[in-house]
């Protein structure tokens, strides 16, 4: 595609459920990128992609959170037993190599009632 | 640990007059440095990046600098108009680390 893509753009779940959000990135862009970002903030680190592979997973907050791209081009973030605390914008973002520049998607806006 | 910091989080400006945003990173031995513009309620558009071997990089009304040494990227934005106003973000891209951002409002 042109650009990056998310879905859902919006997602309502409840405290305590499973959640997946979707990204594909540019094709042919090699390294994928998970971002949390609150209102007011700049985004936050979450995990790094380099073809498969999770190059850096440091910022993922806690054992609920998981990422996968199995296949090197989508992939999923998934959250476990959600709390509140998760609700967010989960940003994603791909590039054609690493440190090359980095083209965001619009987001998914997480809420956890 | 890279800390990113913009000062200040928030600017309003006349239009016409020219915006001077900055950034401040801690650790001098990054490889590039992004700027984005984020509009409310979508994600980051992309305007410059700064390698480290660079000093600035320019795209029509924009101009970005970068000094290591000190520690500092400048994002300047000429005659500034009403649909500038947006957060701007600034990332040191190698070390996965971006800035709290910068709001602006061009008052017409």
């Amino acid at each position: 595609g042109a650009g990056v893509s998310q879905t859902p753009s919006n997602k309502v779940t409840e405290k305590g459920k499973y959640v997946e959000l979707r990204c594909d990135p540019i094709s042919g862009h090699t390294a994928l990128y998970w971002y949390r970002q609150s209102l007011g903030q700049g985004p936050e680190f979450l995990i790094y992609f380099q073809g498969t592979g999770a190059a850096d997973d440091s910022g993922l907050p806690n054992d609920r959170f998981f990422a996968v791209r199995p296949e090197g081009s989508v992939s999923t973030l998934k959250i476990q037993r959600t709390e509140r605390g998760d609700s967010a914008v989960y940003l994603c973002a791909s590039s054609l190599s690493p440190n090359s520049p980095l083209h965001f998607g619009n987001g998914t806006r997480l809420t956890v009632t | 640990k890279q800390e990113v910091t913009q000062i200040p989080a928030a600017l309003s400006v006349p239009e016409g007059e020219n915006l001077v945003l900055n950034c401040s990173f801690t650790d001098s031995a990054i490889y590039n440095l992004q700027w984005f513009r984020q509009d409310p309620g979508k994600g980051l558009t992309s305007l410059l990046l700064i390698q480290s071997s660079q000093r600035e990089q320019t795209s029509g009304r924009l101009n970005a600098s970068l000094d290591k040494s000190s520690g500092r990227s400048t994002l300047y934005i000429a005659a500034s108009q009403p649909g500038d106003s947006a957060t701007y973000l600034c990332a040191v891209i190698s070390m996965l680390t971006f800035g709290g951002g910068t709001r602006v409002l061009v008052k017409p």
